[in-house]
């Protein structure tokens, strides 16, 4: 299975500004995703990262607000804009090289906004 | 109706005694399930995968599928406490295309020595 580099771990940022989380597989992966999870809650996809196309998105979700990059098949960004109090969550990237390799997470990113 | 279902527990055993989890889904096209655990903290991480009806086992971990009910379940034989964890029932709702995957909302289990 693929192994996810996600940074950075953790953040706290004030309300109003945007951060950029980064995703670094160590294989070309055919499939990579973003999912967030709230304190004691499963995870939610957000959306698809699609490679040199735009990201496909969950309803709920908007790219004004969670602004995709996927320049290659190993690389992928999400990006938080103008953060709230409520997007304070643990962000997930995933990725697989089919469906029948089953898919590997990042180590998660704690956003806190304040 | 949600996508995937679970029931969050939390579901509480005896050191070596088999825990049963269970999952619902609602889309019969539905063609590939997982299950995934994770510890408090911790990403997910894939246990088990299963495609086709029937169990498939791997270990201490038998995964059974039945179509038909729409129903994934999971048994963990000889349960120990390092098992306590939630245990996330995950559903690839269309059949080969972006690959994407439903979580249900986790079953938490304890297993107590």
């Amino acid at each position: 299975s693929a192994v996810i580099s996600q940074k950075p771990s953790r953040d706290i940022c004030q309300r109003g500004t945007s951060l950029t989380i980064q995703c670094q597989v160590d294989s070309q992966v055919t499939m990579m995703f973003w999912y967030r999870q709230q304190p004691g809650q499963s995870l939610t996809l957000i959306a698809t990262a699609n490679q040199g196309s735009e990201a496909t998105y969950e309803s709920g979700f908007v790219i004004d607000k969670f602004p995709i990059s996927r320049p290659n098949l190993t690389f992928s960004t999400l990006t938080v804009s103008n953060m709230s109090p409520e997007d304070s969550s643990i962000y997930l990237c995933s990725a697989a090289g089919s469906v029948h390799r089953g898919y590997t997470f990042g180590s998660g990113t704690r956003l806190t906004v304040v | 109706q949600k996508e995937v279902e679970q029931n969050s527990g939390p579901l509480s055993v005896p050191e070596g005694a088999i825990a049963s989890l269970n999952c619902t889904y609602s889309d019969r096209g539905s063609q590939s399930f997982f299950w995934y655990r994770q510890y408090s903290g911790k990403s997910p991480e894939l246990i088990m995968s299963i495609y086709s009806n029937g169990d498939k086992e791997d270990g201490r971990f038998t995964a059974q599928l039945n179509k038909a009910s729409q129903y994934v379940s999971l048994l963990i034989r000889d349960s120990q406490p390092s098992d306590s964890a939630t245990y996330l029932c995950a559903v690839n709702p269309e059949a080969g295309n972006t690959g994407k995957l439903i979580f249900g909302q986790g079953t938490t289990l304890q297993v107590k020595p």
